[in-house]
């Protein structure tokens, strides 16, 4: 079994749907989790940043951490076809372990007009 | 900008010459990483530096050699690669400790080896 585990897709919704987007995980020393945008022939992005569990909104974007489930998820809200990316999660152990990020495999996002 | 800038962004090269990528970090970051993306496959970690001490991944060819003369510069130099070396190198910079550990990536370099 991969430490991180992520669906590469592609996912394809309309313009204004509500997308979801998941990662599950089966390091239990992970405490800070990231979500990551991708363009095409572009470095990632940092989109959100999360520490344990719990939820962090920032705009569109919604962050979510189920430490007990080892399952995290990105919701983005009213999808445009800008969202259109490949989306990384990722997540480390911080000071408590191994610093070095655990990336998934990315999920391709398709949101088309 | 993000903060971390590679230079150059597209590279071209032969299976004999010689070149070297660059990574440069302005956020006070004391760990950078290299990485590699291949079409269609998960980013593969190659080379960490942090504080003095280097990780690296035991399948990545001796034909790369990375070099980190301080903590804000990272360097990848390249020999004798193969056409399957050809893939968008990521350079990427965090901070190693108590606290926010997020990494913070580069645009990469796009190489062709030919």
């Amino acid at each position: 079994q991969k430490e991180v585990e992520q669906d590469p897709g592609p996912l394809s919704v309309p313009e204004g749907a509500i997308v979801s987007l998941n990662c599950t995980y089966s390091n239990s020393a992970f405490q800070y989790f990231m979500w990551y945008r991708q363009y095409s022939r572009k470095g990632p992005e940092l989109l959100m940043y999360t520490y344990s569990s719990g939820n962090k909104e920032d705009g569109r974007f919604t962050a979510q951490v189920d430490k007990s489930s080892k399952y995290i998820s990105l919701f983005i809200r009213d999808s445009q076809p800008s969202d259109s990316a490949t989306y990384l999660c990722a997540m480390s152990a911080g000071s408590g372990g191994s610093y070095i990020p655990t990336f998934g495999r990315g999920t391709s996002l398709i949101v088309h007009p | 900008e993000t903060g971390v800038t590679q230079t150059p962004r597209h590279l071209v090269m032969g299976m004999t010459n010689k070149k070297s990528l660059k990574c440069e970090q302005h956020l006070g970051h004391n760990a950078m990483y290299w990485y590699k993306q291949s079409a269609k496959k998960p980013l593969e970690l190659m080379f960490v530096y942090s504080l003095e001490e280097r990780v690296e991944n035991n399948s990545v060819p001796s034909r790369f050699s990375p070099e980190c003369p301080n903590s804000s510069h990272l360097f990848l130099h390249l020999h004798t690669l193969q056409p399957e070396d050809s893939a968008l190198y990521l350079c990427a910079s965090s901070h190693r400790g108590g606290g926010d550990t997020e990494a913070f990536f580069g645009q990469g370099t796009r190489l062709t080896v030919v």
